[in-house]
């Protein structure tokens, strides 16, 4: 599979802004998303950017694609305690169908 | 309501014990997945269905089989788990093509001693 990488742990004071950042390796990704992981449940998505963009905001969320450097990061602002969670990177390559490729996931911690 | 179920949500089980974790949903999706999650790395595809009959490998197939055998259901059996099986596994489901949002089940927490 691909490679997907993230810093595994993050932690943050609440009414900061995070910045959770991710690295790939498959320059053919069609979509990039972001999947946010509560505890003892399963994966909902966050957001996603298609590969031509640079930029997407969505309310609290901005994601920024730098496809030159394979990096995608996602900025939340005015984190809050409910922002605490684990949120996964995924790349979608243009071959493989539907299949997404996952990074090992940033634990983000907001301390109140 | 939409939904991706999976059953058991706990399963303790021995060495060599054939199980299956069940896998259903209500969307009429034509792709299915089985991932595992574990400690430091993320989730690794185990196999996927492009639809009814058509399954192949993910990144870590060895020790697992699928069936497709209906459009609904995908489910995931361990013929003889091991110990290094222990893991906490996600089915997924899609529609095929485009930018499709990938629904995630509850997950299985699967304990081999």
């Amino acid at each position: 599979g691909e490679d997907v990488e993230q810093s595994l742990f993050l932690s943050v004071r609440e009414g900061d802004s995070s910045v959770i950042n991710c690295t790939y390796t498959d320059s053919s990704s069609t979509y990039l998303y972001w999947y946010k992981q509560e505890p003892g449940a399963g994966l909902q998505l966050l957001t996603y950017i298609f590969s031509n963009m640079d930029m997407k905001q969505d309310q609290r969320l901005t994601v920024l694609l730098n496809k030159k450097d394979k990096h995608l990061s996602l900025r939340i602002a005015d984190t809050q305690t409910g922002d605490s969670a684990i949120y996964f990177c995924a790349e979608r390559p243009q071959t493989g169908a539907n299949n997404l490729f996952f990074g090992t996931g940033t634990r983000l911690t907001v301390i109140p | 309501e939409a939904q991706v179920t999976q059953n058991p949500r706990y399963l303790i089980t021995v060495t060599g014990k054939k199980l299956t974790v069940t896998c259903s949903q209500n969307m009429n999706h034509e792709y299915m997945s089985w991932y595992r999650q574990d400690p430091g790395l993320g989730l690794r595809q185990i196999y996927y269905s492009m639809n009814v009959e058509a399954t192949d490998k993910g990144d870590v197939p060895e020790g697992y089989k699928v069936s497709r055998k209906e459009k609904r259901n995908f489910p995931l059996i361990l013929e003889s788990p091991s110990p290094n099986q222990t893991s906490l596994y996600f089915c997924a489901s899609s529609q095929k093509g485009g930018n499709t949002e990938a629904f995630f089940g509850q997950g299985t927490r699967l304990t081999v001693v």
